[in-house]
């Protein structure tokens, strides 16, 4: 069975500092993967995926991520964090199966203080 | 612009009632998925459908049901049975059966149990 493991229900960061928020996951095949922000009291939004191609994603608002296939890891991370950068944010792998849906991780909430 | 509309944002509902979220779209996506976040549990998956008139339970469809009698509208149902409901819920929406396609979300609707 597919899983996403999101290592870390809480981090924290200065601003400025370096945002690294880590996503493990297992699939059989070679998946798809999704990083997504939430805001609070609002939906989902994506920030980034990986698809075929180059392993290094960049995304919107200065994220990016890197696809490990040996490590089967999908990080992401951004320079400098910013206190706007404060919010949750999910990692998702695609199913094997067409025609089912997304599986996402149990999200990490990232805290910036000044 | 092309969204997803999700109504009403927040809802109360009193023991025993069923209640209807709305989830409406003008992207012309034909999948359509219903996701409930409770904190630190991240999203889990109620219903989804590929296509108009069809449609399949996720991992907690029990106490919930969906029509999905036009491409542009998935409402969602929550029961009486369902007995605790108060969560948000989320709708997404993405173009077809591909699994390299992101999900496009609403911003969601709050339900309290009063």
């Amino acid at each position: 069975a597919q899983s996403v493991t999101q290592l870390g229900s809480h981090v924290s960061v200065s601003e400025g500092a370096l945002v690294l928020l880590r996503c493990n996951y297992s699939s059989s095949v070679p998946p798809y993967l999704f990083w997504y922000v939430q805001y609070p009291n609002q939906g989902l939004q994506l920030l980034l995926k990986y698809t075929t191609g180059a392993t290094l994603v960049k995304g919107i608002n200065g994220f990016e991520a890197e696809f490990k296939k040996s490590e089967t890891s999908f990080h992401l991370t951004k320079p400098s964090a910013h206190m706007s950068d404060a919010a949750e944010y999910f990692c998702a792998v695609s199913p094997i199966q067409a025609g089912t849906a997304l599986i996402f991780g149990k999200g990490t909430t990232l805290s910036v203080s000044s | 612009d092309g969204g997803i509309t999700q109504s009403p944002k927040y809802l109360f509902r009193k023991e025993g009632q069923n209640v209807t979220l709305s989830c409406e779209q003008n992207l012309n996506h034909d999948a359509m998925y219903w996701y409930r976040q409770d904190p630190g549990q991240g999203l889990r998956l109620i219903y989804y459908s590929q296509i108009v008139n069809d449609f399949q339970k996720g991992d907690i469809a029990e106490g919930y049901s969906v029509s999905r009698e036009k491409k542009e509208s998935f409402p969602l149902t929550v029961t009486s049975a369902q007995k605790n409901p108060t969560a948000f819920y989320l709708c997404a929406a993405k173009p077809g059966q591909l699994t390299n396609y992101g999900y496009t979300f609403g911003s969601g609707t709050r339900l309290t149990v009063v």
